[in-house]
């Protein structure tokens, strides 16, 4: 059984620009949900996705944008990029059976700058 | 809307002694949560869940937590602290549909041999 993958690990990007990162559920697993870890805090829900559309959203800007695919891999897009979007993205898949049960990815390191 | 949060940024204990980390929730309806620990370089890992069923909940490593509707908590303990359990614990609430997730702000835990 393969976990969740996350690509990048690492990514610096400079204020303005777009980024996307991408994320492979683990197997079996059709629901992905993306949180932003800022340092030295608790991970912030972005939104989250089921059957290729958005299905839940927490208190961030339209810049921050998803897909998921057939096969259930998703990207985040981020737009426009500020320095405070420097975190931890982290991606989680889970069935929807037991959605509760969140399986997390290692993050992408985003640096904005 | 639906929060958590943990009494103290950090706790640290000695090996053998008990463990009891803080959560207080606030939500409007009957609430879904869980702890999650995450340890040093490795991805957020699911301890145990509270979902409407006994209040008194069993996790991995011998973590258990009880919800207390009448206090809004939902204290992780454990009987005694091993020098594998140092990292960082976040307690986590959903809302019913289980479509978003809010996270705490986290509680390091130390363990002193």
């Amino acid at each position: 059984e393969t976990g969740v993958t996350q690509s990048p690990t690492h990514l610096i990007k400079t204020r303005g620009q777009q980024v996307t990162l991408r994320c492979s559920s683990q197997s079996g697993h059709n629901t992905v949900s993306w949180y932003q870890q800022a340092l030295g805090q608790g991970p912030q829900f972005i939104f989250q996705y089921y059957r290729e559309e958005e299905n839940g959203r927490g208190n961030f800007p339209p810049r921050f944008s998803g897909l998921q695919f057939p096969n259930y891999s998703s990207e985040l897009n981020v737009n426009a990029l500020e320095l405070d979007d420097s975190a931890l993205y982290l991606c989680a898949s889970s069935s929807r059976d037991t959605t509760y049960e969140q399986y997390f990815g290692p993050g992408t390191r985003l640096t904005v700058t | 809307a639906q929060s958590v949060t943990q009494l103290d940024s950090h706790v640290s204990v000695s090996e053998g002694t008990p463990v009891l980390l803080r959560c207080n929730y606030s939500s409007s309806y009957s609430p879904s949560l869980f702890w999650y620990v995450q340890h040093p370089n490795k991805g957020l890992q699911l301890l145990l869940k509270y979902t409407s069923a006994a209040t008194l909940v069993k996790g991995i490593n011998g973590f258990e937590a009880e919800f207390k509707k009448s206090e809004t908590s939902f204290h992780l303990t454990k009987p005694s602290a091993h020098m594998s359990d140092a990292a960082e614990y976040f307690c986590v609430v959903s809302d019913d549909n289980f479509n978003k997730f809010y996270f705490g702000s986290g509680t390091k835990l130390n363990v002193k041999p």
